[in-house]
């Protein structure tokens, strides 16, 4: 079963927006990851954030971590076309043996 | 560095038939996963090898399902025999086992077609 649940599940935006994704999960966790899938490719992790960090950046990404609210979001900045893709968020559950369960996903398109 | 490498990357059987993948992960990857993409979903785990061992195979539908990595390093997967519902894509993940890492490498994947 799929422990997150990625909000919304699509979302079109105009190059140079912010696009923000959330997630939700339901168990306590060691980090929570998020993935990037291009159409007919594997997936390509993008961002890790331990379970005793709030929030984390890397180049035009932003994520965020409520662990009390067992939610994460992930902010694109300065959206660019080559950011279309499937954004997938992963829980490293406590006890799981480094196992990820991922979430649906959120499908970004981004018009030029 | 290479990364993971799978084989073949479409397949198109008819139910009943078998199939088989195949996955080379990153040299030095200890760990090895299988899993199962369903068109607009996210991946799910199938089975996950450390080294030549089962770790967890709990989500394997093991009637019909199997999976090896006898030397620890290339792995194989395979159906048999094929339902239609197995129609997805198959995706190889490694990682290594070190305690600062935990992000997975993943291959290009194997869409399967079952008809």
């Amino acid at each position: 079963s799929q422990q997150g649940e990625e909000d919304p599940q699509a979302l079109s935006i105009q190059e140079g927006e912010n696009a923000t994704m959330n997630c939700s999960y339901k168990t306590s966790i060691n980090n929570l990851q998020w993935y990037r899938q291009n159409s007919g490719r594997g997936l390509v992790h993008l961002i890790l954030i331990r379970s005793n960090e709030r929030e984390k950046h890397s180049g035009r990404l932003r994520v965020t971590l409520d662990t009390s609210k067992k939610s994460s979001s992930l902010l694109i900045t300065a959206s660019r076309a080559a950011d279309t893709a499937s954004y997938f968020c992963a829980t490293d559950a406590r006890g799981s043996a480094r196992q990820l369960t991922f979430g649906s996903g959120t499908q970004l398109t981004v018009l030029p | 560095e290479a990364g993971v490498a799978q084989s073949p990357r479409y397949k198109i059987i008819e139910k009943r038939q078998s199939v088989a993948f195949w996955c080379n992960p990153i040299s030095g990857h200890a760990t090895l996963y299988w899993y199962q993409q369903i068109l607009g979903q996210g991946p799910k785990l199938l089975i996950q090898f450390q080294n030549n061992g089962v770790v967890d195979d709990s989500q394997l539908p093991k009637d019909r399902f199997s999976a090896e990595r006898l030397k620890g390093v290339d792995s194989t997967l395979k159906i048999q025999p094929a339902k239609l519902e197995d129609s997805a894509v198959y995706l190889c993940a490694s990682s290594a086992l070190r305690d600062s890492s935990y992000e997975q490498y993943f291959g290009p994947g194997t869409r399967l077609t079952v008809t």
